[in-house]
């Protein structure tokens, strides 16, 4: 089956830039989508088709997706930006389709 | 705007049932695929199952495949998840979320916490 792995953890001061990468395949044919969760909320969509961003969602949240790494960059963190995040793809590639999710970034703002 | 209530979780034996439901409003339900996740606790998410917006289609993950079943009625924006067969392992948090295919989960709601212990 397909494995999304990313890093456990980055650590960021507030105003810098936070990079958290996700490994998969080839992950580049595929859509990523990234979801962000804090704590004992629901997890809610950050972006979505590599770089898309749903309504509400600033612009300093982006992402892109190459070779065997996707990756969401958060731009001037702020302290509520401290949350896991999340990235997922679909794969169909198998005799059927499934939903991986990455094993979870936490990101802390120093 | 849409919302995605879950209901039905609680504390249940090893071997027991459950039927988890998600009402849903705000959208027009039957046009949209709908799924399963959850997260046991201090763990990551786990999809589960999905299903499309008729119900003609359906899958679920090996983890609950033969144990676990979604369906839905569309006449009433709901969703649901019988759970049969339960162990601990399936202790977490269940949240639906409405996407599904090859798409992202837009929404999600805010879950409902099944517990499995003797």
């Amino acid at each position: 089956s397909y494995v999304l792995t990313q890093s456990p953890s980055v650590s960021v001061a507030p105003g810098q830039t936070a990079r958290i990468t996700c490994g998969g395949n080839n992950i580049g044919v595929k859509s990523v989508h990234w979801y962000q969760q804090k704590p004992g909320q629901a997890p809610a969509l950050v972006v979505f088709d590599d770089s898309d961003r749903p309504s509400g969602i600033p612009e300093r949240f982006s992402g892109s997706n190459s070779g065997n790494t996707a990756t969401l960059t958060i731009t001037r963190v702020e302290a509520g930006d401290e949350a896991d995040y999340y990235c997922q793809v679909w794969d169909n590639s198998g005799d059927h389709p499934s939903y991986v999710f990455g094993t979870g970034t936490k990101v802390t703002v120093l | 705007q849409v919302q995605l209530v879950e209901s039905g979780g609680g504390l249940v034996k090893p071997g027991g049932s459950l039927r988890l439901s998600c009402a849903a409003s705000g959208f027009t339900f039957g046009d949209y695929y709908m799924t399963w996740v959850r997260q046991a606790p201090g763990k990551g998410l786990e999809w589960i199952s999905y299903i499309t917006g008729a119900g003609g289609t359906i899958h679920y993950a090996d983890s609950v495949k033969g144990r676990f079943t979604i369906s839905r009625v569309n006449a009433k924006d709901s969703l649901y998840l019988q759970m049969t067969g339960l162990t601990p392992d399936d202790t977490a948090v269940y949240y639906c979320s409405r996407g599904g295919g090859d798409s992202d989960f837009d929404y999600w709601g805010q879950g409902t916490l099944v517990t499995v212990s003797s």
